[in-house]
């Protein structure tokens, strides 16, 4: 099994970077995806995109494209996502997922990052 | 890509069954059989209870299950117990490479 954990809640204002981090533990980790998922309140999931561990390929689906970094550290098998000017609709619960390579289904979640963007 | 299809709200009384269809298209669900499922209750983390349509994992109850028809999925749960009372949403792979969420549907016991 892979556990992810996140890191805590943050609160920002609106121009402002942010960096938040979903850490995996477990065996095998090379072989996972990591991925991101928003969840505006009260509405549904999006999908951000997500991180291959081995070769750190990188998909963002289109909304995103453009809207945020996702990166990773081997060293430490930990996955980030990266706002360089955050707004105010950003603000958001975060969750991370891990996916086996090779399949499509996202077994482990994390519980979640809740972001505020407010001035 | 467009969120994929799935009816707001939908609800049975104790012991009914209840299918919640997902529509997609032949870019997603209608392409590939990596549809999957989510019940998530308010203010945790997803959990997958389906995975490649039709597959549970273990420690899933087997009062839920998968199919596919075409471009529409569908999760079916039978026995409905008060427990099961929570938010379902599908996800399905796409030709973009990404994956896509349904709108979500919440279910009322």
């Amino acid at each position: 099994d892979v556990q992810v954990e996140q890191s805590g809640a943050e609160v920002k204002e609106p121009g402002e970077s942010l960096r938040i981090t979903c850490k995996a533990s477990g065996d095998s980790l090379r072989n996972y995806w990591i991925g991101w998922v928003r969840q505006r309140p009260g509405e549904g999931l999006e999908w951000m995109g997500f991180i291959f561990f081995a070769d750190f390929e990188t998909r963002y689906s289109p909304s995103f494209q453009g809207q945020v970094t996702i990166s990773a550290d081997t060293s430490i098998y930990t996955a980030f996502l990266q706002w360089s000017s955050l707004k105010a609709s950003d603000s958001a619960m975060y969750f991370c997922a891990t996916a086996l390579h090779g399949t499509a289904s996202w077994h482990y979640w994390g519980q979640g990052t809740p972001v505020i963007v407010s001035s | 890509q467009s969120a994929l299809t799935q009816p707001a709200s939908m609800s049975g009384s104790p012991g009914q069954w209840i299918t919640i269809p997902c529509t997609g298209t032949s870019s997603d669900v209608g392409r590939y059989n990596f549809v999957s499922w989510y019940q998530q209750y308010p203010g945790k983390a997803p959990v997958i209870v389906i995975f490649d349509v039709a597959n549970r994992p273990s420690g899933v109850s087997n009062r839920f299950s998968g199919s596919k028809s075409g471009n529409t999925a569908s999760l079916t749960i039978s026995g409905l117990q008060a427990e099961d009372e929570a938010d379902y949403y599908c996800s399905s792979y796409t030709t973009g490479g990404v994956y896509v969420f349904g709108t979500g549907t919440k279910v009322t016991v």
